[in-house]
């Protein structure tokens, strides 16, 4: 159980165009998902926060206008990275907690989308 | 005094020896400390976790150590194996009703040499 996934698992595009990365919680109803970034040898970067029909939190210097993040069902969040540019090129990371788990602390983590801007 | 310091950034250990990965926040308030393993192009997975109420949590070769006046708590792979070699994190953060933002450490990469 607790399963994630997203899609695409890798997506190169151009400069200057958007690209959106869905983010599925298979078996269970997931109340929050979590956006985070992860640059080549280095930590997790947490970008935003969404429940289920509001909006986003994002975290301070992450720009709400370019990251544009949706949460419209219990089992699907998006993220759509606008006008991409090369500086974008990243391992963008999903994660879903549930209030109906044990614990709703526990996050459970998506496999992952690389995304590279040319 | 939201950081988690992770130490060291890179480990090479021998199979079949004691891997140790420590940790060090400063947030009183934390009282949730998971640690995950993350292979190279995969999310991160929960490895094993612990609250404040114990001092250790033994899950097969895993063992989390904590040391609450301290403000440490450490990661130790027994036995360690070729398939342990991945980027583990430590993770801290408060634990209540609704879902917590994670604090992640720096990372450590570890090797477990045949």
């Amino acid at each position: 159980g607790a399963v994630v996934s997203q899609h695409p698992s890798r997506v190169i595009c151009k400069s200057g165009t958007s690209v959106k990365i869905e983010c599925r919680s298979l078996d269970f109803q997931a109340t929050t998902m979590f956006w985070y970034r992860q640059f080549p040898k280095q930590s997790l970067m947490l970008m935003a926060t969404s429940n289920e029909g509001s909006k986003a939190t994002y975290e301070q210097g992450v720009e709400k206008d370019k990251f544009l993040i949706n949460h419209a069902s219990l089992t699907l969040s998006t993220l759509t990275v606008t006008s991409a540019h090369p500086e974008d090129s990243s391992f963008y990371i999903c994660s879903a907690t549930s209030w109906t788990s044990g614990n709703s602390n526990e996050q459970f983590f998506g496999p992952g989308t690389r995304l590279t801007v040319l | 005094q939201q950081q988690v310091k992770q130490s060291p950034q890179s480990l090479i250990v021998q199979k079949g020896g004691i891997s140790i990965i420590n940790c060090a926040y400063e947030n009183t308030a934390f009282d949730y400390f998971p640690w995950y393993q993350q292979f190279p192009g995969k999310g991160p997975a929960l490895l094993i976790a612990i609250r404040p109420d114990v001092s250790e949590k033994k899950e097969g070769r895993f063992t989390i150590s904590f040391n609450k006046s301290a403000k440490q708590f450490s990661l130790h792979i027994m036995d360690s194996q070729p398939g342990d070699s991945a980027t583990y994190f430590c993770a801290a953060s408060r634990f209540g009703q609704g879902a917590q933002k994670l604090v992640f450490g720096q990372g450590t990469r570890l090797t477990i040499n045949p």
